[in-house]
């Protein structure tokens, strides 16, 4: 069974700042790895996805990186900013797209 | 285009009561999930559909949980006689990813979520 944790589990940063999230997975067969992004009182919006493929995705300011060998991903967000305030979830996906969820990373990026 | 919506946006039910909770995914879409996202358990998987049927409802918690979905459109999460642990938002998703062992480009397996249905048992 799919395990997901994320660390740490909560970030204040001062804007301006580079950061590191962290997941780790213990199932390396999974298909693929994605991150969410989830804003209070709203769904979840794709960030990027990893396929089990691929080493790393990039989309703007954001990485994201994925080593199944040691079962885990990182999500590096450049040059923060107060929007990017919001809790950060990664997934473990399946081949038919079943996602195991980590309980996410609460980010607070103040000015 | 229009994103996946989901009604209603919240409800309040006592407990012992059926709710039904809608989800219309993206047209098109043959993939829908459902989640649930709960203060203790965080996000949890309950059923897959590949068009009209479910091929992995291994999430659903006991059997007074069921979904259906018709037409390869809109499904319908239904609660029988609520107890006040299904108290969560109800997230649905959907994907254009083809039925399993079926290749696809990787963009197809982006899920896009709806807002939720936030279910209050009293």
């Amino acid at each position: 069974k799919q395990e997901v944790t994320q660390i740490p589990a909560a970030l204040s940063v001062p804007e301006g700042e580079n950061l590191v999230l962290n997941c780790s997975f213990t199932d390396s067969a999974i298909y693929n790895l994605q991150w969410f992004r989830q804003d209070p009182g709203k769904g979840l919006t794709s960030l990027l996805l990893i396929q089990s493929s691929q080493r790393e995705q990039t989309s703007g300011r954001l990485n994201a990186s994925l080593d199944k060998s040691s079962g885990r991903s990182t999500l590096y967000i450049a040059a923060s900013q107060p929007g990017d305030s919001a809790t950060y979830l990664c997934a473990g996906g399946t081949s038919y797209g079943k996602l195991t969820f980590g309980q996410g990373t609460i980010l607070t990026v103040h000015p | 285009g229009a994103g996946v919506s989901q009604s209603p946006s919240n409800k309040v039910t006592e407990k012992g009561k059926d709710v039904e909770l809608r989800c219309d995914p993206i047209s098109g879409h043959t993939a829908l999930y459902w989640y649930r996202q709960s203060l203790g358990q965080g996000l949890e998987f309950l059923i897959y559909f590949q068009g009209n049927s479910a091929p992995d409802k291994s999430g659903l918690p006991s059997d007074r949980f069921s979904a259906e979905r018709t037409g390869g459109s809109v499904s319908t999460l239904t609660i029988q006689r609520t107890q006040q642990e299904d108290s969560a938002v109800y997230l649905c998703a959907s994907s254009s990813r083809a039925a399993r062992g079926l290749a696809g480009p990787p963009s197809t397996d982006t899920q896009y979520f709806g807002p939720g249905t936030r279910l209050t048992v009293l």
